[in-house]
């Protein structure tokens, strides 16, 4: 079946440094989500790639649709306390069913 | 205010009884999911429906039940089959069309008393 392997698993960061995680899959993808989630809440979506290739940016966050279509990375520059939380990447071919990571947890020390 | 609604925010269940957790959305999409989340785990897909009237079994269906009769309304049952049914339960929309994103809910905790 569908893998989805997100790393790293957790990350400890000073507040100011820049963060990287990616996302790679055992098949190809034409849709790339990223998503972070708050303790308790719902995953709240950041980023959204729909071509290979493709780089987009959200304010400090950017993330790039690798030109295989299997794989994703997600950055995120000058990093503030608020930034904690957990990073999931997700994949989906055509009408078929999303593939989630199992998450990036993110803590920054102010 | 568009968004999809999730309610309670906590349910709390007794040995052996059925609860229903209610998800509503009003982005006029056509797929509607439901995941489950453990702590400090990722989500795993328990049930979807691409189009009103039809669903699919997710990879973790047993012990759950889902119905789709109308587009905006993916209400989950879990059932009594369900022996270990605490979690967190996130459900979420899409439109189906394959470049469509994916917007959750703020979720449902479900305890066991």
């Amino acid at each position: 079946g569908q893998q989805l392997n997100q790393s790293p698993q957790s990350m400890f960061i000073q507040e100011g440094e820049d963060v990287s995680m990616n996302c790679t899959s055992s098949s190809i993808f034409n849709t790339w989500l990223w998503y972070k989630q708050d303790p308790g809440e719902g995953p709240v979506l950041l980023i959204a790639l729909y071509k290979a290739g493709e780089l987009t940016s959200n304010g400090r966050l950017t993330a790039q649709f690798g030109i295989t279509r299997k794989d994703s990375f997600l950055n995120i520059s000058a990093s503030i306390p608020s930034d904690v939380g957990i990073y999931f990447c997700a994949g989906r071919y055509n009408f078929n069913k999303f593939y989630f990571g199992s998450g990036t947890k993110l803590n920054v020390k102010p | 205010d568009g968004g999809i609604t999730q309610s309670p925010k906590y349910l709390f269940r007794k040995e052996g009884q059925n609860v229903t957790l209610s998800c509503e959305q009003n982005l006029n999409h056509d797929a509607m999911y439901w995941y489950r989340q453990d702590p400090g785990q990722g989500l795993r897909l328990i049930y979807y429906s691409q189009i009103v009237n039809d669903f699919q079994k997710g990879d973790i269906a047993e012990g759950y039940s889902v119905s789709r009769e109308k587009k905006e309304s993916f209400p989950l049952t879990v059932t009594s089959a369900q022996k270990n049914p605490t979690a967190f339960y996130l459900c979420a929309s899409s439109g189906a069309r394959g470049q469509e994103t994916q917007y959750f809910g703020p979720g449902t905790r479900l305890l066991v008393l």
